[in-house]
């Protein structure tokens, strides 16, 4: 089972700022947080992961919180084509696999 | 550089009969895994490869589903006798080793049982 939450949907406006919460109360201090997306019929793609500080990159960026409780990801400037499923995921130890929850599905409206 | 391909793209069969669905990872990955999705179902995990290391395929669903990677390289998703609940979208990813790498994904294999 997937250990971290997420809302099951968000809705954004072209060319606004989205912040996508995750919770990870559980979490050990050696797991990754990844965060991966599902645009409309094609496979995940992964976006951004970070361990304890915020990480920058072209496509967003994810802050972490100070207990590492909960994460957000920001997409800067929404567009259409960030209509997708996102999914907040966890990493660690000898764990490899990646346990996809029910994600947050994100509307994008012109 | 080339990505993660996956073939067939689209496969129908009848039930009952064996299909192998293959994944060419990228080249230098030492890690692959295989997913799939069925219709309206999340992702769930199949089975993992890294490197000559015993696969781990605690996530295949029953002994009717294998899979090889031969030469550390190309893999093969065996299923045999399928049955209508095997119909999904197979992904396959491959990745550097370590948790902190990301995966990347093929488009995947849509499987559909008759």
């Amino acid at each position: 089972d997937a250990k971290t939450t997420q809302p099951n949907s968000m809705e954004s406006n072209e060319e606004e700022p989205v912040h996508l919460p995750c919770n990870h109360s559980t979490i050990s201090g050696t797991d990754y947080i990844h965060w991966y997306r599902q645009l409309p019929s094609q496979g995940p793609e992964y976006v951004i992961h970070g361990l304890t500080s915020n990480v920058n990159n072209r496509m967003a960026s994810l802050a972490i919180a100070e207990d590492r409780k909960s994460s957000t990801l920001i997409l800067h400037r929404a567009t259409l084509r960030d209509a997708a499923v996102y999914y907040c995921i966890e990493t660690g130890g000898s764990n490899y696999k990646l346990t996809f929850g029910k994600g947050t599905l994100l509307t994008v409206n012109p | 550089g080339a990505g993660v391909s996956q073939s067939p793209s689209n496969k129908v069969t009848e039930k009952g009969k064996d299909v192998e669905l293959r994944c060419d990872p990228i080249s230098g990955h030492t890690a692959l895994y295989w997913y799939r999705q069925s219709l309206g179902q999340g992702l769930e995990f199949l089975i993992y490869f890294q490197g000559n290391s015993a696969p781990d395929k605690s996530g295949l669903p029953s002994d009717r589903f294998s899979a090889e990677r031969t030469g550390g390289s190309v893999s093969t998703l065996t299923i045999q006798r399928t049955q209508q609940e095997d119909s999904a979208v197979y992904l396959c990813a491959s990745s550097f080793f370590g948790i902190s790498y990301e995966q990347y994904f093929g488009p995947g294999t849509r499987l559909t049982v008759t």
